[in-house]
């Protein structure tokens, strides 16, 4: 399965809204995608699972949608240390990554 | 606390091995699925291996097949992955991380939710 981001790179102003887009070529079978956040020299972190669900302690700013092999991740109203690079990744059965997408400051 | 540690990387040449090591505590290590991913510098994630609670199962990435092996110490609390035959496209940093459990032959999955700092493999002549 490949899971193919769009765009690779998102340039935005704190407090607009970034809309993140994963497209998978095969169904996602039990919407078993997620989303992360990598930022340079840490760990990726957990922010939606299961499509939609989101991870203990994450923003409601974060919102997840989609099935089937249509895929988004929202982040309403920017904040400063949400720009990163964001992943999302089918997680049974195979478990492969997008190839990210970058949110820069603008 | 709930942790994943890793260790084990270093600098290496071309052809030789390595073995990453990831200590857990804080939660019930044998019922988790874990896994290896890795981030070549300048690059993105990319997922190299997993193995189920209780290690039956193993799972690789073609671009390690056959050259890399995971196995998990329950005893220990422990995973591994053995890196044989390395190549210079190796060089990464590899994190492990905890991806599902399953308890009285149900599994649930949500994603890896736990993740270790990282160990950085360097493959150079």
């Amino acid at each position: 399965i490949v899971l193919t981001q769009s765009p690779g790179t998102l340039s935005l102003s704190p407090g607009e809204r970034a809309t993140l887009s994963c497209r998978a070529s095969q169904i996602v079978n039990n919407n078993y995608l997620a989303w992360y956040q990598k930022k340079p020299g840490q760990a990726p972190r957990l922010l939606i699972y299961g499509a939609s669900t989101r991870a203990t302690g994450v923003p409601d700013r974060f919102s997840g949608s989609g099935s089937g092999t249509d895929f988004t991740l929202t982040i309403n109203r920017l904040e400063p240390e949400d720009f990163a690079v964001y992943y999302c990744q089918r997680y049974h059965s195979s478990w492969t990554f997008g190839q990210g997408t970058k949110v820069e400051i603008k | 606390q709930v942790q994943l540690v890793e260790s084990g990387g270093g600098v290496v040449q071309p052809g030789r091995s390595l073995r990453l090591s990831c200590a857990a505590s804080g939660f019930s290590f044998s019922t988790y699925a874990l896994h290896w991913v890795r981030q070549a510098p300048g690059k993105g994630l990319e997922w190299v291996a997993g193995i189920s609670s209780g290690g039956r199962d193993k799972y690789y990435a073609d671009s390690v097949k056959g050259r890399f092996t995971i196995s998990r110490d329950d005893s220990k609390d422990t995973l591994y992955l053995q890196m044989n035959s390395l190549r210079l496209e190796d060089t990464a940093v590899y994190y492990c991380g905890r991806l599902g459990y399953c308890v009285r032959g149900s599994c649930y999955y949500y994603g890896m939710d736990v993740w270790g700092q990282g160990t950085t493999v360097t493959v150079s002549s």
